[in-house]
């Protein structure tokens, strides 16, 4: 059974970076895309982007372009978000979700636990 | 983007009851549309995808319907595991969109 497990909570000052880790266990790592969803505090979701280590291509989301960098490692089954110029709006719980196709739009699961990234002077 | 409006927002609902929520699309996603349930502290869990496809170990009692720009998801007998926060979301048009939510909050 695939499990994704998300790297630890993070404190960052305004105009740094985050970057989130996520592993993959119990399956074909490169054959699955995996996307990035965010969620601020007591709102919804929201898809950020994706990778498909196969293909070696990432999207955004046009909010992200240019602040957002998703990457994957396959050696280690690892894939990557990172997001700079922070401001308390990332204040968000960043969660990864496998792709449940090959494609650029796609459905999600399972997901990561979630990695709480606050944005705080 | 194409926009989901889930309605209602929040629904009170008693153990037992007959549950249903309705997603809207701004524009036709024919049946690319999956059904999400979170609870609190926890991510989201895929219980639907393709409008009324069930995934496997979820509850018969959750059922999804629709196509085109409207789709319900339907709890037949609300059970006390079922209180939570559900999510449509669209996978037809890059980017993939969210509903906004719907809260089931115990009456």
């Amino acid at each position: 059974q695939v499990q994704l497990v998300q790297s630890e909570p993070e404190v960052k000052k305004p105009g740094s970076s985050v970057k989130v880790s996520c592993t993959t266990s119990g399956g074909t790592f490169s054959n699955y895309g995996i996307s990035w969803v965010r969620q601020a505090p007591g709102q919804g979701l929201e898809w950020m982007g994706g990778i498909i280590p196969i293909f070696g291509t990432s999207t955004y989301a046009q909010k992200f372009q240019g602040r957002l960098l998703i990457t994957a490692d396959e050696s280690t089954g690892t894939a990557y978000m990172e997001l700079s110029s922070l401001r308390s709006e990332d204040t968000a719980v960043y969660y990864c979700a496998r792709d449940r196709t090959p494609a650029t739009v796609n459905w999600f699961d399972p997901w990561g636990q979630g990695t709480l990234v606050t944005v705080s002077s | 983007d194409i926009q989901m409006t889930q309605s209602p927002s929040t629904l009170s609902a008693s153990v037992g009851d007959r549950v249903t929520i309705t997603c809207r699309a701004s524009q036709g996603i024919s049946i690319w549309l999956a059904w999400y349930q979170q609870k609190p502290g926890k991510a989201p869990n895929l219980l639907i995808s393709k409008a009324s496809t069930l995934e496997s170990g979820v509850p018969s009692r959750f059922s999804g319907s629709g196509s085109g720009t409207e789709f319900t998801l339907t709890i037949s007998s609300l059970q006390p595991d079922d209180f939570a926060t559900y999510y449509c979301q669209q996978y037809n048009t890059f980017p993939a969109t969210f509903g906004q939510g719907t809260k089931v909050e115990i009456k």
